[in-house]
């Protein structure tokens, strides 16, 4: 079965306390993204990477660390000095369609993280 | 900055209403666009998306979505909702020359009633 997975599904966390997302892919795709979703808000981008042992910073990475160690797995770690940790995190990897050489995100079904 | 706005946040229909809802991006280059929809509880789909070619696109469930360059617009259509299309609904846009970065509108949540 394909696909993007994400765990958990509910995270809490103290306050002060490291957590770490897990976001795994059997696609084979090269890139993936980290996107945070506040109410109202839409979605912001946190990390991407491109390819293995390369990741480059987004819109909002403060407080945010993230690896890239194998093709299929992102891990993102939200530090204590995220100061509003408390969202919904979701993962992407994208594809290039091969007739426009195009990428196309597609998406996990998310963590909801909450600060305790 | 770059921008997506999506002028409507929430929309209210009857079943078998027609449905026009608003994109508008600020930036002068090429781009490429989306509509992503996220169903109660569900992951975000891809509902259609344009690169170039016939500015009209069809996507899945009967949506269809218009490309007009000089508006700066990508309003999604459908024209007739059912109460299952219920959902949360995201315009997005890709710059050209940059990386794949997904620029989002705020949503827009649609509610059909029976």
């Amino acid at each position: 079965d394909g696909g993007i997975t994400q765990s958990p599904k509910y995270l809490f966390r103290k306050e002060g306390q490291n957590v770490t997302l897990s976001c795994e892919q059997n696609l084979n795709h090269d890139a993936m993204y980290w996107y945070r979703q506040d109410p109202g808000q839409g979605l912001r981008l946190i990390y991407y990477s491109q390819i293995v042992n390369d990741f480059q910073k987004g819109d909002i990475a403060e407080g945010y660390s993230v690896s890239r160690e194998k093709k299929e797995s992102f891990p993102l770690t939200v530090t204590s000095a995220q100061k509003n940790p408390t969202a919904f995190y979701l993962c992407a990897s994208s594809t290039e369609d091969r007739a426009t050489y195009q990428e196309t995100q597609y998406f996990g079904p998310g963590t909801r993280l909450l600060v305790l | 900055a770059q921008s997506v706005s999506q002028h409507n946040h929430h929309v209210i229909l009857s079943e078998a209403a027609s449905l026009e809802l608003g994109c508008n991006y600020s930036y002068g280059g090429t781009v490429n666009l989306f509509w992503y929809v996220q169903y109660p509880g569900q992951h975000l789909q891809l509902l259609l998306k344009y690169f170039s070619g016939d500015p009209l696109v069809k996507g899945i469930k009967g949506f269809e979505a218009e490309f007009i360059k000089s508006k700066f617009s990508f309003n999604l259509r459908k024209p007739s909702v059912q109460w299952s299309d219920t959902a949360e609904y995201f315009c997005a846009v890709i710059l050209s020359g940059g990386y794949n970065k997904l620029i989002f509108g705020a949503g827009t949540r649609l509610a059909v009633h029976p």
